[in-house]
């Protein structure tokens, strides 16, 4: 039941694009996504939420197809500080008010200069 | 705001030895989490609480023990350490995400169990 991300792993060179994909099987109520650093605590960029709006934040945007159960993720003019392993967080529809989240497995991305 | 902090930064168990991680958030958050992360698994929730007083199991509970007696704190024990319970533990809290509020994350504990 875990959602599955792909790619695992991605290299990039300053400026150019990314899209991370995040699939699950169950019906879902809200997809989230964090992005963490080496070494360091997840921080979390986005919720997208059933029934709402493509999100925006910076040069990275998301979007939710419940009908598909995906969400994907996309870093446009990909900057060095985008660098990390990002992380989707899906909350199932029928959590009962939880804010339970099952991670997928991360997509480590790398940009290069 | 300090946010979300955890005390012990590191940790070295013995198997069978029990110890307890602090989390404290200063955020008034009524959600709070338990996750471990091990290599090539992501996160996985153990426990967690929906408010003071409350407390329920998450994905991987076994070997855990958990309690919230003040809403700003979420206390996480281990009876009788597991070289498999070795892994990076992080604390998280949240209003609701049905508003449309992330989870905020605390800097983790690094536990050893040999």
């Amino acid at each position: 039941q875990q959602p599955v991300q792909s790619p695992q792993a991605v290299i990039l060179r300053e400026g150019e694009d990314a899209v991370i994909n995040c699939s699950s099987s169950k019906a879902l109520y809200s997809v989230h996504w964090y992005r963490q650093k080496h070494g360091e605590a997840p921080v979390f960029l986005m919720i997208l939420l059933k029934g709402g709006e493509q999100k925006g934040h910076e040069k990275i945007s998301a979007s939710f197809n419940e009908k598909k159960q995906q969400s994907s993720l996309y870093l446009t003019a990909s900057q060095l500080s985008y660098s990390g392993t990002y992380f989707c967080g899906t909350e199932k529809v029928g959590s009962s008010n939880t804010g339970k989240l099952i991670f997928g497995q991360g997509t480590t991305l790398q940009v290069k200069p | 705001n300090a946010g979300v902090t955890q005390t012990p930064k590191f940790r070295v168990l013995k198997t069978g030895q029990s110890m307890t991680l602090l989390c404290a958030q200063d955020m008034n958050h009524e959600y709070m989490y338990w996750y471990r992360q091990d290599p090539g698994m992501g996160l996985r929730l153990i426990h967690y609480s929906v408010g003071e007083g409350t407390t329920a199991k998450g994905e991987v509970p076994d070997g855990y023990n958990v309690s919230r007696l003040k809403k700003q704190n979420f206390l996480l024990g281990l009876e009788s350490a597991a070289p498999s319970q070795t892994s990076v533990y992080f604390c998280a809290s949240s209003t609701y995400s049905g508003s449309g509020y992330g989870q905020y994350f605390g800097p983790g504990t690094r536990l050893t169990v040999t």
